[in-house]
């Protein structure tokens, strides 16, 4: 099956940029979509189809993705941006969904 | 506004079964399909399968099979997941979550916590 790996975590001080990376295995070949997770609550979709943003998000979200893989960049960071992020692709040779390892990112 | 609204937290015994309910508002139910994800405490997520709301075709992870049944009313807009032979491991926040454009989950339900214990 297909897997996604991420960072356990990633620590960034307020008005820096944090990137957390999702590797899989020609992921440059799919699309990626990106989800910000709170305490208690559901994911939220940030970034989709590698670098688009949903109506409405802050456009301090982006992504890329080449290669192994892909990332998501979050530029200026603020205290609310404190969350876990988890990356997601469909497989089309499993024809199932899968979702990244997770990455917890604390603002400093 | 498009959203989906979820059952409450549920509590089972282990081998009990637990059904959860996923209400569809603000869009049209059969458009789109409606996914199952569910999350262990302290851990990631894990998708479990799909139900076409429009033809009520389903598939789920093999892990599953046998043990989830997904359905549908779409005369009330909602979406069942039933789970059986409930195991301590079955724990978890389970959510509903819309699949659009991409394939991506642009729309998620609140959650329903279930939990399985003697």
């Amino acid at each position: 099956s297909y897997v996604l790996t991420q960072p356990p975590s990633v620590s960034v001080a307020p008005g820096q940029t944090a990137r957390i990376t999702c590797g899989g295995n020609n992921i440059g070949s799919k699309s990626v979509h990106w989800y910000q997770q709170k305490p208690g609550q559901a994911p939220v979709l940030v970034v989709y189809d590698d670098s688009d943003r949903p109506s409405g998000k802050s456009e301090r979200f982006s992504g890329s993705n080449s290669g192994n893989t892909a990332t998501l960049t979050i530029s200026r960071v603020e205290a609310g941006d404190e969350a876990d992020y988890y990356c997601q692709v469909w497989d089309s040779s499993s024809d199932h969904y899968v979702f990244g390892t997770g990455t917890k990112v604390t603002v400093l | 506004q498009v959203q989906l609204v979820q059952s409450g937290a549920e509590v089972k015994k282990p081998g009990a079964s637990v059904k959860v309910f996923c209400k569809a508002s603000g869009y049209t139910f059969t458009d789109n399909y409606v996914h199952w994800v569910r999350q262990a405490p302290g851990q990631g997520l894990e998708w479990m399968g799909w139900i076409n709301p429009n033809s009520g075709g389903t598939k789920n992870v093999q892990e599953f099979q046998g043990r989830v049944t997904m359905t549908r009313d779409t005369s009330i807009s909602t979406a069942y997941m039933e789970l059986s032979r409930l195991r301590s491991d079955d724990t978890a926040v389970y959510y509903c979550a819309r699949l659009t454009g991409d394939r991506e989950f642009d729309i998620w339900g609140q959650g329903t916590m279930v939990t399985v214990s003697s």
